[in-house]
């Protein structure tokens, strides 16, 4: 069974640093591409970055340079490391599978952690 | 960055409606697009990919359409389990962005 379980939320000060972890199980996540998105309280969703199974990766313009995406293939563990976090970062982060080619969609996702960014 | 706006933002309608929400990207995607349901507290759900491929154990009363920058999502009968939020999704460029969503509420 296909299972993503986000951690690593919580509550952090303005221009701090976070890394969130997001261990999976029933598949091999270096063989898949993995996504992060996330939804700030009371709004739509985001997506923020996404690996490839070849290593290439890619941001959304509002975390680039900021946040970094990464993977564990001995953990089977996909990461997002964020720094100089803002106020607007404040998100519910989802970690999701992502298909490939034409079938490019989140198929699994995770619960989800809180990322509170305030002083 | 691919822009994708749905309309209509919020929608009545009751038990047994035939509802659709369209979604517009601000270029070509051929049918690199996804839709997604999302229910209070919940993570998303797949429910459509390649613009009309049914995701395994999504109802058939879901449907996609579309090609190019003009997509819908048709539900044909709505049932109470369907109220909830929608979001489209394109996965054409490297960056998936997502509509703002369509919040459909009991009449």
């Amino acid at each position: 069974e296909v299972q993503l379980v986000e951690s690593g939320g919580g509550l952090i000060q303005p221009g701090g640093s976070l890394r969130l972890s997001c261990a999976a199980s029933g598949f091999t996540v270096s063989s898949e591409y993995m996504s992060w998105v996330r939804q700030a309280p009371g709004k739509g969703l985001e997506w923020v970055s996404i690996i490839y199974s070849g290593g290439s990766t890619y941001y959304a313009d509002s975390v680039k340079g900021r946040f970094t995406i990464s993977r564990d293939n001995s953990k089977n563990t996909l990461y997002l490391q964020m720094n100089s976090l803002r106020a607007e970062d404040t998100a519910v982060y989802y970690c999701a599978r992502v298909g490939k080619g034409i079938a490019a969609a989140g198929d699994y996702w995770g619960q989800g952690t809180l990322v509170t960014v305030s002083s | 960055d691919i822009q994708m706006t749905q309309s209509p933002s919020s929608l009545s309608a009751s038990v047994g409606d035939r509802v659709t929400i369209t979604c517009r990207a601000s270029q070509s995607i051929s049918t690199y697009l996804n839709w997604y349901q999302q229910k209070p507290g919940k993570a998303p759900k797949l429910l459509i990919y390649a613009a009309s491929s049914l995701q395994t154990g999504v109802p058939s009363r879901f449907s996609g359409s579309g090609s190019g920058t003009d997509f819908t999502l048709t539900i044909s009968s709505l049932q109470p389990e369907d109220f909830a939020t929608y979001y489209c999704q394109q996965s054409y460029s490297a960056r998936y962005t997502f509509g703002q969503g369509t919040k459909l509420e009991i009449k």
